[in-house]
C-alpha cells in the first residue's frame, strides 16, 4: 500500500518567514495529494492541493509542488502569519473507485512573533 | 464549520466495553469516511461507506464495525475496547467516491478507555 512520509516534525518560523513542508510517497499510481491543516481541538481542513498533471499550484500565500519522478511533494507558506501555526498533513490518494487518503505523519508548524 | 457532524465530542468508558460514534455528512453527500488519530499511529484511514455501502477498507480492526443508515448518517461501534483503542476518531464526508474530491471533516469525537 501507500506509505507517505513527511518532514520536519516539527518547524518553527518567524513571522514573515517562509515555511516549507515535504513529503515523498511511495505508490507511483497515486495521482492527487491534498494538503490539510489541523488547529488545536479541530478537524483537518483542506488547504490546497494538486493533482499528477500539474507540476505546480499556488493560492495567495500557499503553494504546492508537485515532483512525480522524485515521488514528492511540498508545501510552502510565504509571509507566515501567527494563525498559520497549526498541524499540517500531507496526503496521497491510491487510484481506483475508492478515495483512500493516506496521511504523512504531520507537521506541527509554530510560527513566533 | 465543515457541515459535517459528530457526536459525543467526548467519551469515557472503560475496557471491555462497546461504544457507537456517530456521524452526519454535510448534505448532499453520499460518501462518509472514518479516521482514527492518535499519537503514536497519526491519521489513519479506517473504513469508507458510499450511499450505504461498504466501499473501502483501511486498518480498521475486527473489534470495529460501520455502517452508514439510508438518511446517510454514519455510525462507528467499537467493542472490547482497550486502552489502546483511546484517540480521535474522526468522520469525513464528500460527494462522490472517485478521485480528485475533497474530503470535509467533522470535528472529532475523543474516545478515552480506561
Amino acid at each position: 500500500g501507500e506509505n507517505v512520509e513527511q518532514h520536519p516534525s516539527t518547524l518553527s518560523v518567524q513571522e514573515g518567514d517562509s515555511a516549507v513542508i515535504k513529503c515523498t510517497y511511495s505508490d507511483s499510481a497515486s495521482n492527487y495529494f491534498p494538503w490539510y491543516k489541523q488547529e488545536l481541538g479541530k478537524g483537518p481542513q483542506l488547504i490546497i492541493d494538486i493533482r499528477s498533471n500539474v507540476g505546480e499550484k499556488k493560492d495567495q500565500r500557499i503553494a504546492v509542488t508537485l515532483n512525480k519522478t522524485a515521488k514528492h511533494f511540498s508545501l510552502h507558506i510565504t509571509e507566515t502569519q501567527p494563525e498559520d501555526s497549526a498541524v499540517y498533513f500531507c496526503a496521497a490518494i491510491t487510484t481506483g473507485t475508492a478515495s483512500k487518503l493516506t496521511f504523512g505523519t504531520g507537521t506541527r508548524l509554530q510560527v513566533t512573533l | 464549520d465543515s457541515g459535517v457532524t459528530q457526536t459525543p465530542k467526548h467519551l469515557i468508558t472503560a475496557t471491555g466495553q462497546r461504544v457507537t460514534l456517530r456521524c452526519s455528512p454535510r448534505s448532499g453527500d453520499l460518501s462518509v469516511y472514518w479516521y482514527q488519530q492518535s499519537l503514536d499511529q497519526g491519521l489513519q484511514f479506517l473504513i469508507q461507506y458510499y450511499n450505504g455501502e461498504e466501499r473501502a477498507k483501511g486498518n480498521i480492526l475486527e473489534r470495529f464495525s460501520a455502517q452508514q443508515f439510508p438518511d446517510l448518517h454514519s455510525e462507528l461501534n467499537l467493542s472490547s475496547l482497550e486502552l489502546g483503542d483511546s484517540a480521535l476518531y474522526f468522520c469525513a464526508s464528500s460527494s462522490d467516491p472517485g478521485l480528485y474530491n475533497e474530503q470535509f471533516f467533522g470535528p472529532g469525537t475523543r474516545l478515552t478507555v480506561l
